[in-house]
């Protein structure tokens, strides 16, 4: 199993361009998450999604955007990139809350 | 709004010396996890705690959850070089799936 993968590992933007962070998991769980972490900072929860069909906003929703249209795979989308979106962002899956979740490697956004 | 907070939030100690670190919720946990990150990496759990006054031991670690269920602690006993990383709290919601991480410890020990 390869767990959760993110990709890119790392990308620059300039302001006002757009991306999307992919993320998949190959272990079957129907909870996914996406979280930014700012230096010597906890994680923010961004968007959630307890099954195919289903997201929910987290702590820190304004300027993305996700869609989870299969189980494995939950991109998560920013549009029109801001300096305040620098930032690593990991993505997290798990079969439950009471469960472990599993987190991708991260990916490393600057916006200059 | 669930508000979880974690204190302190920087803690820089000499090796063999015993540490607390603390997790306080605003509302009544679901469940409370606690990770450990190091630099460049995801976190990794180390407990998961869901019925109020439980205690779990990992070895030097012992967790306490709060008879009420809003606080947590994470106490260190003869703390290791290699227990310097950011120690996270995690509340989780079983009605909607929601989970939210605390600010975060950072520890530093020093040999």
């Amino acid at each position: 199993n390869a767990g959760v993968t993110q990709t890119p590992k790392f990308r620059i933007l300039k302001i006002g361009q757009s991306m999307t962070l992919q993320c998949t998991q190959d272990m079957n769980h129907n909870y996914m998450y996406w979280y930014r972490q700012d230096p010597g900072m906890g994680l923010k929860l961004i968007y959630y999604s307890v099954g195919a069909g289903i997201t929910d906003k987290g702590e820190v929703p304004n300027g993305y955007n996700v869609s989870r249209s299969t189980t494995e795979d939950f991109p998560l989308r920013l549009e029109l990139a801001a300096p305040s979106q620098t930032s690593v962002y990991f993505c997290a899956s798990t079969k439950g809350v009471t469960y472990e979740q599993y987190f991708g490697p991260g990916t490393r956004l600057t916006v200059t | 709004t669930q508000l979880l907070e974690q204190s302190p939030q920087f803690l820089s100690i000499q090796e063999g010396e015993n540490l607390t670190v603390y997790c306080n919720s605003s509302s009544v946990f679901s469940s409370l996890q606690w990770y450990r990150q190091e630099p460049g990496e995801g976190p990794v759990l180390l407990v998961t705690v869901v019925t109020g006054g439980e205690v779990k031991k990992l070895k030097r670690l012992t967790f306490q959850f709060g008879d009420a269920r809003k606080d947590s602690s994470l106490h260190i006993t003869a703390a290791q070089p290699g227990d310097t990383g950011l120690y996270l709290c995690a509340e989780g919601s079983s009605n909607t799936g929601k989970l939210i991480f605390g600010q975060g410890t950072t520890l530093q020990v020093k040999p």
